[in-house]
């Protein structure tokens, strides 16, 4: 079992509808979780970074995080053509020492907003 | 904001070349920088973390001698690849990040092609 699970799509919606992207994981010393967005031959851009439990919004971008549940959430509200790309969910532990600097991914979800 | 920047953004080169990529934090200083590869539709696989002025720490099965990684400022990394063949051609993506509970802002990667 990996330690984080994505679904990889693809996943196509219309435009203009909520998308739910999705990552669980197994990991209970995950603190730290971020979404990130890639475009195509691009780098991964960091779209939402919450610490522990509870939701964080930004514009029309909403992330969730459930630890009990070892569930986190990306809510895409009135998505658009130009929201289509990859999404990245990532996550590490507490603190500085190298082992919690570190990553781990899920593998990414493939979306497609379709005009 | 958090800019990391990564040049060159292509390479084309014959088998036996080194190519050095570069990897800059424009607005912040990095303590930390990560290089990573990708595979086609794939997740990040990350090959080795640097702290400024320390030797990188590489992942298992990741050829020190292989990635040369040079993290001299708070604000510079380098991955030479050398002696490249066609098996290291990839995608090529450096990140950044702050001291502490920061995330990693990622470059928009290199494409190395070796003929």
């Amino acid at each position: 079992q990996k330690e984080v699970e994505q679904d990889p799509g693809p996943l196509s919606v219309p435009e203009g509808a909520i998308v739910s992207l999705n990552c669980t994981y197994s990991n209970s010393a995950f603190q730290y979780f971020m979404w990130y967005r890639q475009y195509s031959r691009k780098g991964p851009e960091l779209l939402m970074y919450t610490y522990s439990s509870g939701n964080k919004e930004d514009g029309r971008f909403t992330a969730q995080v459930d630890k009990s549940s070892k569930y986190i959430s990306l809510f895409i509200r009135d998505s658009q053509p130009s929201d289509s790309a990859t999404y990245l969910c990532a996550m590490r532990g507490v603190g500085s020492n190298f082992g919690n600097e570190k990553l781990t991914f899920g593998t990414g979800t493939r979306l497609t907003i379709i005009p | 904001g958090a800019v990391v920047s990564q040049h060159p953004s292509r390479v084309i080169c014959k088998s036996g070349t080194s190519v050095k990529i570069e990897c800059r934090s424009l607005d912040f200083q990095a303590t930390t920088m990560f290089w990573y590869r990708q595979f086609p539709k794939q997740s990040l696989m990350l090959m080795a973390t640097s702290n400024e002025g320390s030797k990188a720490t590489y992942e298992q099965g990741v050829e020190k001698d292989k990635f040369l990684i040079n993290h001299a400022s708070l604000t510079l990394s380098t991955l030479t690849v050398t002696s490249a063949h066609p098996e290291d051609s990839s995608f090529y993506i450096c990140s950044a990040k702050r001291q502490g509970n920061q995330p990693q802002h990622f470059g928009d990667g290199t494409r190395l092609s070796i003929l």
